[in-house]
């Protein structure tokens, strides 16, 4: 299957800096997405973006398909940002199972 | 709001006891997907629903097994819990399957504790 790989694994920042965080995949992908998993378990989609760029808010995303890469830009980090980062991605070519990396761990402090 | 909810958020069982976690939605979404996740680590897809059409992944245990008697439940069983069956337990939805139909709605999850 496809193989998905976050960077960096751990991030600590200072509120109102900005980051950006990768996601690396294996093979053409028609389905990658980016979600927010809270300190409380919940996981929130912040983006559909197989390719382009999107922007909501503070948050933006970027996808690179040809290069298999994506990247998720935060602005102004608060602390409500704080959590665990996953982007998701399958192949094309009929069902092909969503295949989650392994998360960034994003840490704001005030 | 239209959304995923799963109950109960915390489940505490003993070992070997069979335990069901639910899950309903309000999106109409054709699929509904069970993953497992335990601490530090992604979510782990067990099985999902096509409309009724069961699709099990290859190395779920036989020990869970999931029921969608409508559109809108989908039900999680566990047949005799182990130690390691300990985690969190997601239900999500999608619109449909392949290009555009595939964007994840989840719910906030339930907490597995085996004692």
């Amino acid at each position: 299957g496809i193989q998905v790989e976050q960077s960096p694994p751990d991030l600590i920042l200072q509120e109102g800096a900005n980051s950006t965080l990768r996601c690396n995949f294996s093979d053409s992908v028609n389905n990658l997405q980016w979600f927010h998993q809270n300190p409380w378990g919940q996981l929130i989609n912040l983006f559909y973006i197989p390719s382009g760029t999107k922007q909501n808010g503070r948050l933006s995303a970027t996808t690179v398909a040809t290069e298999r890469y994506s990247l998720l830009y935060i602005s102004s980090s608060q602390t409500t940002d704080s959590g665990v980062y996953f982007c998701a991605a399958s192949r094309g070519g009929g069902y092909q199972k969503v295949t989650f990396g392994t998360g960034t761990k994003l840490q704001v402090i005030p | 709001d239209a959304m995923v909810i799963q109950n109960p958020r915390y489940q505490v069982t003993q070992f070997g006891k069979p335990v069901t976690l639910s899950c309903s939605q309000t999106l109409n979404h054709n699929v509904m997907y069970w993953y497992q996740q335990k601490s530090s680590q992604a979510p782990k897809l067990l099985f999902h629903y096509y409309d009724k059409d069961f699709n099990n992944e290859a190395d779920t245990p036989d020990n869970f097994q999931s029921r969608r008697p409508n559109t809108s439940f989908c039900f999680l069983d566990i047949r005799s819990p182990g130690l390691g069956d300990a985690a969190m337990y997601l239900c999500a939805t999608s619109r449909g399957l392949g290009p555009g139909n595939e964007k994840l709605f989840f719910g906030s999850g339930t907490q597995l504790s085996v004692l």
